[in-house]
């Protein structure tokens, strides 16, 4: 079975500064998606970004990148800029495809990330 | 971008009770939702995958005859949590896989308190 671990339960940046978190898996198998999930004080699950493991390019998103190592096994979101707004809950996801059905995401313990003056 | 529409948003109910959470795909057909719990602080705990016309399958520990999940049509998809206990208060949330198949979409969730 596949596993997440999120080490960090908190973290705190002040904003317009860089803060990264950091993400292991645990899997045997060599073709899976990897996400990172923000939740927000509302509570609505927000996807940040995704990436395919097959794929050697880090996956970004305007001010959010990964830095994605597979043979360590690391997926680590790099949030630029930060700002209030990215005060949140983050969740790493694993998900390895099946074909022919929807399958399900493995979430981590998540890292409550606070965004400061 | 794909939507999925979740409610009750919150439900207070009496011990003993039944309490139905509706989950709707808005824009596009679901075969599958799935279903989560989360406690406070803490992250989603799957309880069960719902598949359209089929019968739900059930992570292990989840009480099938305690949460009946109904996946009757491609847009939606039931929880009802039945005899309810104040131990089952609880944060409420599913989701769908994507039509672009980029990710899932979640609902907005559903606090439910028992009293």
């Amino acid at each position: 079975a596949q596993t997440v671990t999120q080490s960090q339960p908190e973290m705190s940046v002040q904003e317009a500064e860089t803060v990264t978190l950091s993400c292991t898996y645990d899997t045997s198998e060599n073709n899976y998606y990897l996400f990172w999930y923000k939740q927000p004080p509302s509570r609505q699950m927000i996807l940040v970004i995704r990436q395919e493991a097959y794929k050697q390019q880090n996956a970004t998103e305007n001010r959010f990148s990964v830095n994605f190592q597979k043979a360590a096994k690391s997926f680590s979101l790099k949030i630029s800029d930060s700002q209030l707004g990215d005060t949140a809950m983050y969740f790493c996801a694993f998900m390895m495809p099946i074909t022919g059905t929807a399958s399900k995401l493995t979430f981590g313990t998540g890292t409550r990330l606070q965004v400061t003056l | 971008g794909a939507v999925v529409s979740q409610h009750p948003s919150w439900v207070i109910c009496k011990s003993g009770t039944s309490v139905k959470i509706e989950c709707r795909s808005l824009d596009f057909q679901a075969t599958t939702m799935f279903w989560y719990r989360q406690f406070p602080k803490q992250s989603l705990m799957l309880m069960a995958t719902s598949n359209e016309g089929s019968k739900a399958t059930y992570e292990q520990g989840v009480e099938k005859d305690k949460f009946l999940i109904n996946h009757a049509s491609l847009t939606l998809s039931t929880l009802t949590v039945t005899s309810a206990h104040p131990e089952d208060s609880s944060f409420y949330i599913c989701s769908a896989r994507d039509r672009d198949n980029y990710g899932y979409t979640f609902g907005s969730g559903t606090r439910l308190t028992v009293v």
